[in-house]
């Protein structure tokens, strides 16, 4: 089964705190995805990634960043907390690579961080 | 823009009954549309339909897509508690560098009371 681990289920932080929230997943996935997840706004996709070093932006951008320096790791960065967002964030991946980021195999999704900016 | 919208928002049931949740879809270049159950934690995957008029089915779950009338439904018959959940659609397009790969609908919150 695939596995994709959060490394927090719960986080609370201050506004102006930079923010890091890691996703690994040991399914040798080429994509990996983080979304936020918001009520009656469903999931929204943030960034994703196709491959090591590479990146795209989402829907949603705007005060993340994110990182993949190995191909099992995908990390989302705050770069300064805001309330506005406090959310469930969600990390995703499937395999495929550039060429197939919509292959046949859905996306698995980790459990998720509840990010909570006092 | 692409945009899902599912109905209803929140359904409450009680055990037995057979649900019907919808999902409809204004998407550029689609190509499939995927069904989750989410409970407490991860979105888990149900269905992904890509052809219209074929039925999907797992248990007492099944799912069907109109391409022409760009919606899907997911029946659950037989409704037990352990179905609330919400049920997510999602749609998948074939979209460029830059563009996002799957869209999501808000949901349906099912309520399966005993």
């Amino acid at each position: 089964d695939v596995k994709v681990t959060q490394s927090s289920r719960y986080l609370v932080k201050r506004t102006g705190e930079k923010v890091f929230l890691e996703c690994v997943q040991d399914m040798d996935h080429e994509n990996m995805f983080w979304y936020r997840q918001d009520p009656g706004l469903g999931l929204r996709l943030i960034y994703f990634s196709y491959d090591v070093k590479m990146k795209e932006k989402g829907d949603i951008p705007e005060g993340y960043s994110v990182s993949r320096e190995k191909k099992e790791r995908f990390s989302l960065i705050l770069e300064s907390a805001s309330t506005n967002q406090t959310s469930m964030y969600l990390c995703a991946s499937s395999p495929g690579g550039r060429g197939h980021l919509w292959s046949n195999q859905p996306q698995h999704f980790g459990d998720g961080t509840r990010l909570s900016i006092l | 823009e692409d945009k899902v919208v599912q109905s209803p928002l929140s359904l409450v049931v009680h055990e037995g009954d057979t649900v019907t949740l919808n999902c409809s879809y204004e998407v550029t270049n689609f190509r499939s549309l995927l069904w989750y159950k989410q409970e407490k934690k991860a979105p888990t995957f149900l269905f992904m339909l890509t052809s219209s008029g074929i039925e999907k089915k797992s248990g007492r779950l099944s799912s069907i897509l109109d391409k022409k009338e760009l919606f899907s439904i997911l029946n659950i018959t037989a409704t037990q508690t352990g179905d609330s959940a919400i049920y997510l659609c999602a749609v998948e397009a074939w979209v460029d560098t830059g563009r996002r790969a799957l869209t999501f609908g808000s949901g349906t919150r099912l309520q399966v009371q005993p």
